[in-house]
């Protein structure tokens, strides 16, 4: 099946600080989300990006599917922005794979 | 609702006994999924309905463990004769198309 593999493990930053999350994955996706798992274990959908550049705010996200890559971009950083950071692939099974995760910690 | 629903939020069971979680999708999604995460780990998938297509249950880890759902709506993980390895919290998603939305998940803890 499809390996998905996110870089780096853990992160600590000080706050302002900007950071660049990583997703490699070994096939062709056809959906691929990144989410924001807050402490108290809630998944929140940051974005939908098979393929593309999008923006919201202080986060951008790139998917370079004939790569198959993807990045997401946290500029100025802050403290709410603590957790884990999930990278999810449909490699056109429509079940979504995870990878395991990059752990933020920002420092005030 | 405004988002998927989940109940209860924890359950704490003795071992060998029976649970039941439940999911509210969002209304009008027509897929829904089960994912369950185990202490610090990913996410593992479980099962996947879609419409009234039969279920892909390829992620169920043994025979203890089942799901179904009514109407095309509501969806029910039992769990039957709980062991401590079951310990995890059991996440449910809809979707309408491609993007996937997530409920706050169920704590199971078995004792």
């Amino acid at each position: 099946g499809i390996q998905v593999e996110q870089s780096p493990p853990d992160l600590i930053l000080q706050e302002g600080a900007n950071s660049t999350l990583r997703c490699n994955f070994s096939d062709s996706v056809n959906n691929l989300q990144w989410f924001h798992q807050n402490p108290w274990g809630q998944l929140i959908n940051l974005f939908y990006i098979p393929s593309g550049t999008k923006q919201n705010g202080r986060l951008s996200a790139t998917t370079v599917a004939t790569e198959r890559y993807s990045l997401l971009y946290i500029s100025s950083s802050q403290t709410t922005d603590s957790g884990v950071y999930f990278c999810a692939v449909d490699p056109g099974t429509y079940k979504y794979i995870f990878g395991t995760g990059t752990r933020l910690k920002v420092l005030a | 609702g405004a988002g998927v629903s989940q109940s209860p939020s924890n359950k704490v069971t003795e071992k060998g006994k029976d649970v039941e979680l439940r999911c509210d999708p969002i209304s009008g999604h027509t897929a829904l999924y089960w994912y369950r995460q185990s202490l610090g780990q990913g996410l593992e998938f479980l099962i996947y309905f879609q419409g009234n297509s039969a279920p892909d249950k390829s992620g169920l880890p043994s025979d203890r463990f089942s799901a179904e759902r009514t109407g095309g709506s509501v969806s029910t993980l039992t769990i039957q004769r709980t062991q401590q390895e079951d310990s995890a919290v059991y996440l449910c998603a809809s979707s309408y198309g491609q993007e996937a939305f997530f409920g706050q998940g169920t704590r199971l803890t078995v004792v």
